[in-house]
């Protein structure tokens, strides 16, 4: 396991369905992200928090409504999706740090959860 | 000029053989590379990474070359082996990409014939 969590691995659901994904990692890192991840398109970075504030919102469709509570939990919560939208969601997370005045580039490893593969009918 | 193009698709090699996936980026202002290996069911997982400063490094049977000039940077697997068949991602960051946000290849399908 790589301290990364996610649940539910997989989940089914309808257009007019409200679901949610959960991620936790037991790290002790700083910043979680929510990727996308569908078949020969590279990996689609959608949210950043990092000390729990939301950094990036990659233009995401307001159909996906990220949360995180505290630095160890990070949820991704769904409403009204499309058929397009079905794919693996994952979970990374990535200790960021910080330098006086600004943050290391470059510098985090991102440490990836299993995923969530998601089908909208 | 935030993409980075990876190549081929997918490769078959023999077992012992040399694996050679390919990547390029146009934004010069990226000052990291990593390469990710996914296996079926499993999220990506940092196989080796490579800085700018310098032109190759070298990890077990695992070596990445980064030619600056041309702006690309290759994955070598030696001896490679039917473990290491998985998807491997190239990624970029740094720059004003944004200090944590890393740019995607679209993958390469590694299969390994025993």
């Amino acid at each position: 396991e790589t301290g990364v969590t996610q649940t539910p691995r997989h989940l089914v659901m309808g257009m007019t369905n409200k679901k949610s994904l959960k991620c936790e990692q037991h790290l002790g890192h700083n910043a979680m992200y929510w990727y996308k991840q569908s078949a020969k398109k590279p990996l689609e970075l959608m949210f950043v928090y990092n000390f729990k504030e939301q950094t990036e919102n990659n233009s995401v469709p307001s159909r996906f409504s990220p949360e995180c509570p505290n630095s160890s939990h990070l949820f991704l919560h769904l409403h009204t999706l499309q058929p397009e939208d079905s794919a693996l969601y994952l979970c990374a997370s990535s200790q960021e740090r910080g330098l006086a005045g600004g943050i290391q580039r470059g510098a985090n490893v991102l440490t990836f959860g299993a995923g969530s593969r998601l089908t909208v009918l | 000029q935030q993409q980075v193009k990876q190549s081929p698709q997918s490769l078959i090699v023999q077992k012992g053989g040399i694996s050679i996936i390919n990547c390029a980026y146009e934004n010069t202002a990226f000052d990291y590379f990593p390469w990710y290996q996914q296996f079926p069911g499993k999220g990506p997982a940092l196989l080796i990474a490579i800085r700018p400063d310098v032109s190759e490094k070298k990890e077990g049977r695992f070596t990445i070359s980064f030619n600056k000039s041309a702006k690309q940077f290759s994955l070598h697997i030696m001896d490679s082996q039917p473990g290491d068949s998985a998807t491997y991602f190239c990624a970029a960051s740094g720059g004003t990409s944004g200090t944590y946000k890393y740019i995607f290849g679209t993958g390469t399908r590694l299969k390994v014939l025993a």
